[in-house]
């Protein structure tokens, strides 16, 4: 099956600067890459996604890049706020599965 | 906008007790999910659940889980006896079809086994 594994479990930054979070996976059949973002008590919730055919996708102070050959996609955070701080999950999607593995997670704090 | 919802937001129960929790996905989605949080861990896939039945389960939707979506509305968890370590958030979420891959997660249910 799937393993996703991602790095660094956790993240410390000052404000204003950036953070990269790295994931890598295993099953070359998966085509859909969210991350999603977990507030303190609360759900995952999407921020941004990439699709297999797409090496990179930004939204606002949000990137991520696909490396398909490599097998390893990652979320760029710029010019960071202390509200970034959160738990991010990359997760690598299987349609054929139809499911989603997630990877570890990290935590991200921004210092004010 | 349309949301998943979970309930209960919280059980406890006794160790050996069945627990059902229940979701109502969002009604044009075809893919339904479950997945568990132990505290301050991941985000674990158990089951997901397509066209009245299990399209796929991890090694942790033993004997002891089950799925059941009753009606047209309820997709539901039933965990038959409980143990210790079922104590975990439970996630329900749904999506459109299985190539979109966004999960629209429920704000969870929270299961304490003592």
């Amino acid at each position: 099956g799937e393993n996703v594994e991602q790095h660094p479990s956790t993240l410390s930054v000052q404000e204003g600067d950036s953070a990269v979070i790295k994931c890598t996976y295993s099953d070359s059949a998966s085509n859909y890459f969210p991350w999603y973002k977990q507030e303190l008590g609360k759900r995952p919730q999407l921020i941004i996604d990439i699709r297999s055919n797409v090496g990179e996708k930004k939204d606002q102070r949000i990137a991520v890049t696909l490396n398909k050959t490599a097998k390893h996609f990652s979320l760029h955070i710029t010019e960071t706020q202390p509200e970034d701080s959160a738990v991010y999950f990359c997760a690598a999607h299987h349609t054929n599965a139809g499911k989603s593995t997630f990877g570890d997670g990290t935590t991200l704090t921004v210092k004010p | 906008e349309p949301e998943v919802t979970q309930t209960p937001s919280h059980q406890v129960t006794q160790m050996g007790q069945e627990v059902i929790l229940r979701c109502v996905p969002i009604s044009n989605h075809l893919y339904f999910y479950w997945y568990r949080q132990i505290l301050g861990q991941k985000v674990e896939f158990l089951v997901s659940f397509y066209n009245n039945e299990i399209s796929e389960k991890s090694e942790i939707f033993d004997d002891q889980f089950s799925v059941e979506r009753p009606d047209g509305s309820n997709f539901t968890l039933k965990i038959r006896s409980t143990k210790l370590e079922d104590s975990a958030m439970y996630f329900c979420a749904s999506t459109r079809d299985s190539n979109t891959g966004e999960l629209f997660f429920g704000e969870g249910s929270r299961l304490t086994v003592l």
